[in-house]
């Protein structure tokens, strides 16, 4: 079935960093979202990618949906302490469905 | 953008119990799900929970371990059935807005 792999598994950063991390997929998704979960709560969206070769930004965060479809990638600039948290990659299991499935998660800590 | 409200948020349960868990949204929607995250692991689509029928579940999961009611477009319930340890994880229930999925906070679910 579709599996999302997300790489790293985690990361210790510090504190003004720059961050990159991808999520690849052996099935083609049209739509790619980003979401960060913070300690106790539940996901929250950062981006959402729409077409192939799409680079979008929010803030210090900047996403890409590659080429192939296939995967995509999040960078977050300078990283801030608040930028601690797991950050999932999710897209829709069937195209058109909002079934989402999730990536393994990539785990951030930041370091002052 | 609607608000999005579970409970309750934690809750230790002793095994063979059932627990149900309450999501609720401040305006109506038609699609509502409900996702399980194992500790450490990413969210796993359970069910969705259509308003007037029966809920539609994932493979792996049974209505009659997690049976799921929808009475109207505000509300939800996921009951957590025969608790064992294994089912110690966070639940979260969802719901699709115009562009993007948006979670509750979730119920962090402990079976001793």
């Amino acid at each position: 079935g579709q599996q999302l792999n997300q790489s790293p598994q985690s990361m210790f950063i510090q504190e003004g960093e720059d961050v990159s991390m991808n999520c690849t997929s052996s099935s083609i998704f049209n739509t790619w979202l980003w979401y960060k979960q913070d300690p106790g709560e539940g996901p929250v969206l950062l981006i959402a990618l729409y077409k192939a070769g799409e680079l979008t930004s929010n803030g210090r965060l900047t996403a890409q949906f590659g080429i192939t479809r296939k995967d995509s990638f999040l960078n977050i600039s300078a990283s801030i302490p608040s930028d601690v948290g797991i950050y999932f990659c999710a897209g829709p299991r069937t195209s058109g469905t909002y079934k989402y499935i999730f990536g393994t998660g990539t785990r951030l800590k930041v370091l002052a | 953008s609607a608000v999005i409200s579970q409970k309750p948020s934690r809750d230790i349960c002793q095994r063979g119990t059932s627990l149900t868990i309450q999501c609720q949204v401040d305006s109506q929607v038609t699609m509502m799900f409900w996702y399980r995250q194992q500790p450490g692991q990413s969210l796993t689509l359970i069910a969705t929970a259509n308003q007037g029928s029966e809920a539609t579940y994932e493979s792996g999961f049974v209505i009659d371990k997690f049976p799921i009611s929808r009475p109207n477009l505000t509300f939800s319930t996921l009951t957590v059935s025969n608790m064992s340890p294994e089912d110690s994880s966070i639940y979260l229930c969802s719901f699709q807005g115009y562009t993007e999925a948006f979670f509750g906070q979730g119920t962090r679910l402990t079976v001793v």
